[in-house]
């Protein structure tokens, strides 16, 4: 069963302008992590951002993690055409170390030069 | 390092027959894992392996399906017999978390399956 949940499912916009994506999940988690598609490839891991955090940044990626709406967002500044791709939430559940990551259905991000 | 490397990268198999999906983990990771994406399901963890050891396969869909780990740098994805059904992308992923640092996985690009 799917932990994260993407919102919106998909979202278009013009170079230049800011993507927000936004996740919820239903657990007690050690961390959340954002990953990317490129369409016909595998996943790769953009920012990870611990539950006693509650924002962090790493160049135009931006992400803030709200624990008590068990709720995360991500943000992509001054979008470019090469960010298209999906997006994708993924949660590490709370206690013990099993290490296992639960992955939401993702956010299509389109970026229109 | 080459990263996780998956084969075959394309599948079309007639369904009834075997298929067999093949990971090579980067090497020195000690986490091997099997996802499953479809449109209508999105990414399923099927199975994961902690230093070759299956760990949780709750996720395996039914008997059908099998993996197994007899090395660090070696993995199988079994489908015996396969269906329709079983067509989507499985992606093998490995990683090497400790305590604190949280565990990033590193995918491969996936085996594209087909079953006509």
């Amino acid at each position: 069963s799917q932990q994260g949940e993407e919102d919106p499912q998909a979202l278009s916009i013009q170079e230049g302008e800011n993507a927000t994506m936004n996740c919820s999940y239903k657990t007690s988690i050690n961390n959340l992590q954002w990953y990317r598609q490129n369409s016909g490839r595998g996943l790769v891991h953009l920012i990870l951002i611990r539950s006693n955090e509650r924002e962090k940044h790493s160049g135009r990626l931006r992400v803030t993690l709200d624990t008590s709406k068990k709720s995360s967002s991500l943000l992509i500044t001054a979008s470019r055409a090469a960010d298209t791709a999906s997006y994708f939430c993924a949660t590490e559940g709370a206690g013990g170390s099993n290490y296992k990551l639960t992955f939401g259905k993702g956010t299509l991000l389109t970026v229109n030069p | 390092d080459a990263g996780v490397i998956q084969s075959p990268r394309h599948e079309v198999t007639e369904m009834g027959q075997e298929v067999t999906l093949r990971c090579k983990p980067i090497s020195g990771h000690d986490y091997l894992f099997w996802y499953r994406q479809t449109m209508m399901r999105g990414l399923e963890l099927l199975i994961y392996f902690n230093n070759n050891v299956p760990i949780d396969d709750s996720g395996m869909p039914e008997d059908r399906f099998s993996a197994k780990m007899p090395n660090a740098s070696f993995s199988t994805l079994k489908i015996q017999p396969s269906e329709p059904r079983d067509s989507a992308v499985y992606f093998c992923a490995s990683s090497f978390p400790r305590p604190r640092s949280g565990n990033t996985i590193y995918f491969g690009e996936g085996s594209w399956l087909t079953v006509v």
